[in-house]
């Protein structure tokens, strides 16, 4: 139940083109969903998240679409570029007041590779 | 900038040699976490600290050790490492009040010979 699963595990898309990343989670306690970039060699870094009391939010070229209901989110990037080769983790925490309130659940992780 | 350093960003130690990771940071946080990342592998938590609350993941062997001597140092110890232990370690900060907020440092690549 504690899990978050992932999909594609790859993705490969030409520049300008629109990568879907897709995540599933079963514990309805979590809340808090962001998405995280990770370059080889770097630690991940915070890119967008997104509550249940919304559907989708923006930030630039990045979009999580959320579906409560289905328990599904997802990340869209738009315009892609070769510079957004990277691999993204999405990942859920529970809400505020419990035990594991800040502790992630990650997914397996998605490498994404923009050609030229 | 304010920011998370770990170091070093890469450690090669010997099979049983212990070996002590370092992070510190100037945001100030008052939750520091410890991740294990092997390759192609999402981030595990290891233990963390709510100031100097020490909290561990029921899963996170008795060989990996962590001290906090102050709000901006947070040190993670292998008292024995193994080969499976060679991964990136990253360390994590948040705010107490939004600690879904994880700021993570550049890791620390271990590699056990």
């Amino acid at each position: 139940q504690q899990q978050v699963k992932q999909s594609p595990q790859s993705l490969i898309v030409q520049k300008g083109g629109i990568p879907i990343i897709n995540c599933a989670y079963e514990n309805t306690a979590f809340d808090y969903f962001p998405w995280y970039q990770q370059f080889p060699g770097k630690g991940p870094a915070l890119l967008i998240a997104i509550r249940p009391d919304v559907s989708e939010k923006k930030e630039g070229r990045f979009t999580i679409s959320f579906n409560k209901s289905a328990k599904q989110f997802s990340l869209h990037i738009m315009d892609s570029q070769p510079g957004d080769s990277a691999t993204y983790f999405c990942a859920a925490s529970p809400n505020a007041g419990g035990t594991s309130y800040g502790k992630l659940t990650f997914g397996q992780g998605t490498i994404l590779t923009v050609h030229p | 900038d304010a920011m998370v350093i770990q170091n070093p960003r890469y450690q090669v130690t010997q099979f049983g040699k212990p070996v002590t990771l370092s992070c510190s940071q100037t945001l100030n946080h008052n939750v520091m976490y410890w991740y294990q990342q092997k390759s192609s592998q999402a981030p595990k938590l290891l233990f963390h600290y709510y100031d100097k609350d020490f909290n561990n993941e029921a899963d996170t062997p008795d060989n990996f050790q962590s001290r906090r001597p102050n709000t901006s140092f947070c040190f993670l110890d292998i008292r024995s490492p193994g080969l499976g232990d060679a991964a990136m370690y990253l360390c994590a900060t948040s705010p107490l009040w939004s600690r879904n907020e994880q700021f993570f440092g550049p890791g620390t690549r271990l590699t056990v010979l």
